[in-house]
């Protein structure tokens, strides 16, 4: 049973261009979360989604970032105009299910804002 | 709502010490506990995770956890610290109701190993 996939596994952006994130859950995983950890801090959560649905995107900023699970395909977080402080390292997690379940982590996204 | 500590951004145990990691949270509610390990530019490996069973639980690599309610602790333990445990530890909290299960991380301890 293949991990949580995400790609790309780094990305560089120059301010103002657009930056898409992709996570596919492991198999049969229908809950997924996206987190971001800034250099030398923990992990805070942005947004949690199940397939078609965002459940709870109280983590996530307000503007230029928004998040899709898709029917068919990957969860996408996706920033626009991305500035330096975008900088950072992106990590999905899934689950099979809510209460008390481990989330399992992908390897990562991390992006470079130029 | 919920917030979880960890006592000590960086740990240095010699090769063969005990090896203590903090973690004390809050929870409104019951928790659902977890340890994460983080190696270089890779992402989180679950550890070990308490869910209101024993309230010692046994992970991978030797590690080990007890959860103490009357201490709001979820201290990590490992006997005899090896080379390749220097990582990154984080605790982290589960929010326990039906909206989801987000984890709350905090902010991590970077345990390092010296021959």
């Amino acid at each position: 049973n293949a991990g949580v996939m995400q790609n790309p596994r780094h990305l560089v952006r120059r301010r103002g261009q657009e930056a898409r994130l992709r996570c596919s859950p492991m198999k049969g995983h229908s809950h997924v979360y996206w987190y971001r950890q800034l250099p030398e801090e923990g992990l805070k959560f942005m947004v949690y989604l199940q397939k078609e649905n965002i459940i709870d995107e109280s983590g996530m900023p307000k503007e230029r970032f928004s998040a899709e699970f898709p029917k068919e395909g990957p969860s996408i977080l996706r920033i626009q105009q991305v500035v330096r402080g975008d900088s950072a390292a992106y990590f999905c997690a899934s689950s099979p299910r809510t209460l008390g379940y481990e989330q399992y982590f992908g390897p990562g996204t991390r992006l470079t804002v130029t | 709502a919920q917030s979880v500590t960890q006592l000590g951004s960086h740990v240095s145990v010699s090769e063969g010490a005990l090896v203590l990691l903090r973690c004390n949270y809050s929870s409104s509610v019951p928790p659902y506990l977890f340890w994460y390990v983080q190696y270089p530019n890779q992402g989180l490996q679950l550890l070990l995770k308490y869910t209101s069973a024993a309230t010692l639980v046994k992970g991978i690599n030797g590690f080990e956890a007890e959860f103490k309610k009357s201490e709001t602790s979820f201290h990590l333990t490992k006997p005899s610290a090896h080379m390749s445990d220097a990582a990154e530890y984080f605790c982290a909290v589960n929010k326990n109701n039906n909206a989801g299960n987000m984890l709350t991380f905090g902010g991590g301890t970077r345990l390092m190993v010296k021959p």
